[in-house]
């Protein structure tokens, strides 16, 4: 079993949809909990980072935190084609090893 | 120049060439990274270094060498390599390797490719 398992995609959704993107983990050390948005061509971009459990929101984004079940979830409200990316969760123990999730690619049609 | 740098941005090379590649980062941080990311596989951590110390070596082959004269600048030496090598390495950086501040920031990455 994977550390981290994440859908790879794709994912495709209307503009203006809601998105729901998830990751589940097994190793209950991990408390931190990031979420990264990589276009094509690019290098991963930090889009949130949360601690421990709960939620977060930023914008449009809303990340969530549930450890009793190990699945973290990133929401997109409002999507536009503009977040048509592949996303990536992250996760540690509060070390500078992070485990990524393989990511899920999201294409939003305009 | 901000965040964080890498060139070339795209490299073609034999299995007998030498060739490097470059990470600047402008953040003042005090920790870098090489990763390797190939397709449908999650990020893999190669060498980690804090303050200009190799800290980590993933149980990473010979034939990429790293090395780190400052803390804003690191190198990854490519010799000989196989064509299953190739692959996007992305630089990163972060303020420490622990604690609050540890979040990484990611350069653009150099697209290998080994023919």
């Amino acid at each position: 079993q994977k550390e981290v398992e994440q859908d790879p995609g794709p994912l495709s959704v209307p503009e203006g949809a809601i998105v729901s993107l998830n990751c589940t983990y097994s190793n209950s050390a991990f408390q931190y909990f990031m979420w990264y948005r990589q276009y094509s061509r690019k290098g991963p971009e930090l889009l949130m980072y949360t601690y421990s459990s709960g939620n977060k929101e930023d914008g449009r984004f809303t990340a969530q935190v549930d450890k009793s079940s190990k699945y973290i979830s990133l929401f997109i409200r409002d999507s536009q084609p503009s977040d048509s990316a592949t996303y990536l969760c992250a996760m540690s123990s509060g070390t500078y090893k992070y485990i990524f999730g393989t990511g899920t690619r999201l294409k939003v049609l305009a | 120049e901000t965040g964080v740098t890498q060139t070339p941005r795209h490299l073609v090379m034999g299995m007998t060439n030498k060739k490097s590649l470059k990470c600047e980062q402008h953040l003042g941080h005090n920790a870098m990274y090489w990763y390797k990311q190939s397709a449908k596989k999650p990020l893999e951590l190669m060498f980690v270094y804090s303050l200009e110390e190799r800290v980590e070596n993933n149980s990473v082959p010979s034939r990429f060498s790293p090395e780190c004269p400052n803390s804003s600048h690191l190198f990854l030496h490519l010799h000989t390599l196989q064509p299953e090598d190739s692959a996007l390495y992305l630089c990163a950086s972060s303020q420490d390797l622990s604690g609050v501040g540890y979040e990484q920031f990611f350069g653009p990455g150099t697209r290998l490719t080994v023919l």
